[in-house]
């Protein structure tokens, strides 16, 4: 079974600042997706990345895939209220078909 | 856009009861994915189908049953509920580029 680990799980700061998201594994996936989830909401795709190195950029949210596709990363720069949600990694596995494996999430908070 | 839909947003039931909780997509999509949501757990896949009448076990099946009869539906079945099936459920779709889109949720409760 593959996993994906999210750090940190819970994150709270204040508007303004930076902040990164981790999600990692020791399995290769062949695409990494993040989302991000609101409250009573599902998820929503936020991004794809596919290659190796690969870095993607959202308006203030920078996603990185790690060169070896075992690991990614997402950077939010001068965070805002709006940001507030759960984020969420999921891996496509090499072998896995269309299944996903979904980290457990960084719950993000951004304060005014 | 994609529409996912999901039959309650919130459900009470008891224990034993049979609970059916329905999905449904107006995107023509093949695939369709049933996931628990639990704090600190992630989403767990329990059941997902690639076409109609066709359904795989996820990581976590036991308890659960699906139904594929048309292709925008897809059914979760809780034959007998019991307390530790509590939790948000989401049904998912995903296009031919693995991008998934969820419905709302469903919060169900089980007493």
């Amino acid at each position: 079974t593959q996993l994906l680990e999210q750090s940190p799980q819970f994150l709270s700061i204040q508007e303004g600042e930076n902040l990164t998201v981790y999600c990692n594994s020791s399995s290769v996936f062949s695409s990494l997706q993040w989302y991000r989830q609101e409250p009573g909401e599902g998820p929503v795709l936020l991004v794809t990345v596919v290659t190796g190195g690969e870095v993607k950029k959202l308006k203030r949210l920078t996603f990185q895939f790690g060169d070896a596709r075992k690991d990614s990363s997402l950077h939010i720069t001068a965070a805002q209220p709006g940001d507030t949600g759960l984020y969420l990694c999921a891996g496509e596995g090499e072998t896995s078909g269309s299944r996903l494996t979904f980290g457990e999430g960084t719950q993000l908070t951004v304060n005014p | 856009d994609v529409k996912v839909t999901q039959s309650s947003r919130y459900l009470v039931k008891r224990t034993g009861e049979k609970v059916f909780l329905e999905c449904v997509q107006d995107m023509d999509h093949e695939n369709m994915f049933w996931y628990r949501q639990d704090p600190g757990l992630g989403l767990r896949l329990i059941y997902f189908s690639y076409d109609v009448k066709m359904k795989e076990k996820g990581d976590i099946p036991e308890g659960y049953s699906v139904s594929r009869e048309k292709k925008e539906r897809f059914s979760l079945i809780l034959e007998s509920a019991s307390t530790n099936q509590t939790s948000m459920y989401l049904c998912a779709t995903q296009t031919v580029t693995d991008t998934q889109y969820f419905g709302p949720g469903t919060r169900l409760t089980v007493l």
